[in-house]
């Protein structure tokens, strides 16, 4: 199984911050990761995928890195509309796996 | 612009069952996999079964492999789910999700549907 951990839990951040994630895979994932925001209410949209391919609509802002067992999720410059939740997920294996969640609010 | 609309939840007793199904539209349904993914109340997102663009290959979380049964109809364009000896644990709002890879497994959900609410309790 592959646990996935995140830090921090939560980040309080102003409008044009720069916000960075971090997720922990237990195993290598190679570059199988992707990262969600999901907003109160809503259902999760894709943002990155294959750890750093930028889904189509997402804006630029939005950046992933990392392979093995350490990735990144930065938003070079926090816009209103991107508080919320980001989850990242592991794809390396025929049984998904989410994190736990990082939830960025109003400082 | 890709469609996925759940249905077919509500409350139910422990022990019981229940079938949701996600109808979906607007993209080439029988070329691509399809996932349910499930969020308790107040909780993270938990993936809990993916079946392949023909249905050949099925998998499911530990917590629900035995009692859950991922189908789909691709004459009509939709997605099921077979629920039995629901258990309290399993309340969540349950949504369906596309697979990013044409006639293959990528693990990426790049379209969801709204989520239909399961209750299970007495």
């Amino acid at each position: 199984d592959f646990q996935m951990t995140q830090s921090p839990s939560s980040v309080s951040a102003s409008v044009g911050d720069r916000v960075t994630i971090t997720c922990r895979a237990s195993q290598g994932l190679s570059r199988w990761l992707a990262w969600y925001q999901q907003k109160p209410g809503k259902a999760p949209r894709l943002l990155i995928y294959a750890a750093s391919s930028l889904q189509s609509g997402v804006p630029s802002r939005f950046s992933g890195s990392g392979s093995g067992t350490d990735f990144t999720l930065t938003i070079s410059s926090l816009q209103p509309e991107d508080f919320a939740t980001y989850y990242c997920q592991q794809a390396n294996s025929f049984f998904a796996s989410f994190g736990p969640g990082t939830k960025v609010d109003f400082k | 612009q890709v469609r996925l609309v759940e249905s077919g939840g509500g409350v139910v007793q422990p022990g019981r069952s229940l079938r949701l199904s996600c109808a979906a539209s607007r993209f080439t349904f029988s070329a691509y996999a399809l996932h349910w993914v499930r969020q308790a109340p107040g909780k993270g997102l938990e993936w809990v079964a993916v079946i392949s663009f023909d249905g050949s290959n099925k998998y499911y979380a530990d917590s629900v492999k035995g009692r859950f049964t991922v189908s789909r109809d691709n004459s009509k364009n939709t997605l099921y789910l077979q629920m039995d000896s629901l258990r309290p644990e399993d309340t969540a709002v349950y949504y369906c999700a596309r697979d990013r890879g044409s006639n293959w497994l990528l693990y990426y959900l790049d379209y969801w549907g709204l989520g239909t609410l399961v209750t299970v309790s007495s």
